[in-house]
């Protein structure tokens, strides 16, 4: 049981390169999220996924698409990189069971865009 | 807990001894917080949850405290070691249809040996 996996660890773009970052869980959860994290601050939410075959914008979607391939998987692509969108990367899933919330991080990938 | 950029607030203490962690959260109909540790070049990891018809609750050597009143939150570690050395995330389950959490900015505990 691996958890949640996330593809690369770490990537470097240059502006205006394209890439999709992976992101896989093994618990069988209904819900799976991506959140950016940018040095010495807390972790703001950039799409979620509350089941599989729906997808919603969270605080910061600007740049950013996102796919449910099923319900293991959630791809976020960044079409044309910007340096802004250095940062840390990170997916988490969730059960949502009885009103609990509990998310589940991956390890996350860390990208530098020049 | 609104960003404080770059500098995390830091709370440096004695191994052995207690930690208090701090939290305000922003919104009253929040209805379930959460605290992550966060290491180094690592994500963020469960700790302890609360809902908010609770005041109190829990863990093995962690408690979390929930002020509805003055919207603050607390986390207790007793016997703090070196591997509690980490940065601690508050989090707030701020939306329910979103279901998504808000974090806050952080607190880097230093566990000096």
């Amino acid at each position: 049981n691996a958890g949640v996996t996330q593809t690369p660890k770490f990537q470097v773009l240059k502006t205006g390169q394209s890439m999709t970052l992976q992101c896989a869980q093994d618990m069988n959860h209904n819900s799976m999220y991506w959140y950016r994290q940018d040095p010495g601050m807390g972790l703001r939410l950039i799409y979620y996924s509350a089941s599989e075959g729906t997808t919603d914008k969270g605080e910061v979607p600007n740049g950013y698409n996102v796919s449910r391939l099923n319900k293991r998987e959630f791809s976020l692509r960044l079409e044309s990189a910007a340096p802004s969108q250095t940062s840390v990367y990170f997916c988490a899933s969730s059960a949502l069971t009885s009103g609990y919330n509990e998310q589940f991080f991956g390890p996350g990938t860390r990208l530098t865009v020049l | 807990g609104e960003s404080v950029g770059l500098h995390l607030p830091t709370l440096s203490v004695q191994e052995g001894d207690n930690s208090i962690i701090n939290c305000a959260y922003s919104n009253s109909a929040s209805d379930y917080f959460i605290w992550y540790k966060q290491e180094s070049g690592k994500g963020p990891q469960f700790i302890i949850d609360i809902r908010s018809n609770m005041d109190k609750r829990q863990g093995q050597r962690v408690t979390v405290l929930l002020n509805k009143t003055v919207k603050h939150l607390s986390l207790q570690i007793a016997a703090t070691q070196p591997g509690d050395s980490a940065v601690y995330f508050c989090a707030e389950n701020l939306d329910t249809g979103r279901r998504a959490l808000t974090f806050g900015s952080g607190t880097r505990l230093q566990v000096q040996p």
